[in-house]
């Protein structure tokens, strides 16, 4: 079946624009998460949804990062006046709710570039 | 101080050697141990998981975890060319984080033939 999609799966940015970034989870996962891959710090939390809910946005870098999901399914995250350190690659998994941690499954991620 | 330390290599290693390896980390809550292996421009895929102590044997991978000493392995018998990736190991606590993952920095592989 159908695994995680995200698109773009490249982006280029200049400083300062906003962008958005998507995540198709595999149907019927109702646990999602975005980790962020970057050289210096590894790959990292970001915010996990149950269902439209997001119990946990405490990896969330700053208040220029959101993210929302609608229907239980697609998730976007969105990033306002981009940094160049911002530049990584965005990863999004995920997971039945009851599933254990080791049930999550990975998309391909977007690489976001920041000029 | 990171909660998972990984050495990020790079590591080079001739087809049939065995490798080891290795991840510690801080916090004694985690009960869930996974490694991860991802390809260039790909994402993470699971390769192994422990859940608490012990050892666990898949075909050339063995992983090993010590929850005393707080360090996890993941050896690779008679490496192949194709396991040449980023080995990425995870931990989780399970329930109370919503089952998030706490990676390691990633070691790089390469096995040459």
């Amino acid at each position: 079946g159908a695994g995680v999609s995200q698109s773009p799966s490249n982006k280029v940015t200049e400083k300062g624009k906003d962008v958005e970034l998507r995540c198709d989870p595999i149907s019927g996962h109702t646990a999602l998460y975005w980790y962020r891959q970057s050289l210096g710090q590894g790959l990292e939390f970001l915010i996990y949804f149950q269902g439209n809910s997001a119990p946990d946005k405490s990896g969330l870098p700053s208040d220029r990062f959101s993210a929302e999901r609608t229907g239980g399914s697609v998730s976007t995250l969105t990033i306002q006046r981009t940094q160049q350190e911002d530049s990584a690659v965005y990863l999004c998994a995920s997971s039945f709710l009851a599933g254990g941690p080791h049930e999550q499954y990975f998309g391909p991620g977007t690489r976001l570039t920041v000029t | 101080q990171k909660e998972v330390e990984q050495d990020p290599g790079p590591l080079s290693v001739p087809e049939g050697a065995i490798v080891s390896l290795n991840c510690t980390y801080s916090n004694s809550a985690f009960q869930y141990f996974m490694w991860y292996r991802q390809y260039s421009r790909k994402g993470p895929e699971l390769l192994m998981y422990t859940y608490s102590s012990g050892n666990k044997e898949d075909g050339r991978f063995t992983a090993q975890v010590d929850k005393s000493s707080k360090y996890i392995s993941l050896f690779i018998r008679d490496s192949q060319p194709s396991d040449s990736a980023t080995y990425l190991c995870a931990m989780s606590d399970g329930g109370t984080s919503y089952g998030k993952l706490t990676f390691g920095q990633g070691t790089i592989l390469t096995v040459h033939p």
